[in-house]
């Protein structure tokens, strides 16, 4: 089935470095690629979306690009604050009308610190 | 606007307690989803109604009810729940489309403690 892998572990990284959050994905067919944001005690906030390949999201500095040839979706942002802490969730959508899925990745948690 | 709104933001109820939570758009979307999240895991789908129709069930125990009254609003009744059901409730909406084009919009959530 589809499914959506991101890499392990939390991210720790100084206010102004340069943020880089691996998913790639496994699919048929032609997904819709997401980013979700959760902050802390708070639901999921769509961060960026890319719909067909070399579409590039972006969204408050983030950046996205769907690479069906690496079928990867990896977000980047130059330069991180303290109000990027949170947790970052990789997703890919297949079918419509009604019976959409969402599979999603584990989720990054991504601390920054002053 | 992509706003999804849900009621209460927390709700704390015994094992024999009825309650119920409530998720509302304004978007004109005609689809709309309940999910469970545990803490540090990926949300997981529960229910997906589409044109007001339950299209999807996760295999959802029968404690969990949803209804979709119209095409605004979309309920969760909560009856004899235990405690491994603590968890954020989330509500999604999303306008059908074709293929996978649909994008869906999460609410706040709903933080459940089942006592």
């Amino acid at each position: 089935g589809d499914s959506v892998t991101q890499m392990e572990g939390p991210v720790t990284l100084s206010e102004e470095a340069f943020l880089t959050i691996n998913c790639t994905y496994t699919a048929t067919g032609y997904p819709s690629l997401f980013w979700y944001v959760q902050y802390p005690g708070e639901g999921l906030q769509l961060l960026l979306k890319a719909t067909k390949a070399d579409d590039k999201g972006s969204n408050k500095g983030f950046e996205a690009t769907y690479r069906k040839e690496t079928t990867s979706f990896h977000l980047e942002k130059g330069s991180v604050q303290v109000s990027d802490s949170a947790v970052y969730f990789c997703a890919l959508s297949q079918k419509g009308y009604g019976n959409n899925r969402l599979a999603f990745g584990k989720g990054n948690q991504v601390v920054v610190i002053p | 606007d992509t706003e999804v709104t849900q009621t209460p933001k927390h709700l704390v109820m015994g094992m024999t307690n009825k309650k119920s939570l409530k998720c509302e758009q304004h978007m004109g979307h005609r689809a709309m989803y309940w999910y469970k999240q545990k803490a540090k895991k990926p949300p997981e789908l529960m229910f997906v109604y589409s044109y007001e129709k339950l299209s999807i069930n996760e295999s959802v125990p029968s404690r969990f009810s949803p209804e979709c009254p119209n095409s605004s609003l979309l309920n969760l009744h909560l009856h004899a729940l235990q405690p491994e059901d603590s968890a954020l409730y989330l509500c999604a909406s999303s306008q059908p489309r074709a293929l996978s084009k649909e994008t869906q919009y999460f609410g706040p959530g709903t933080r459940l403690l089942v006592l």
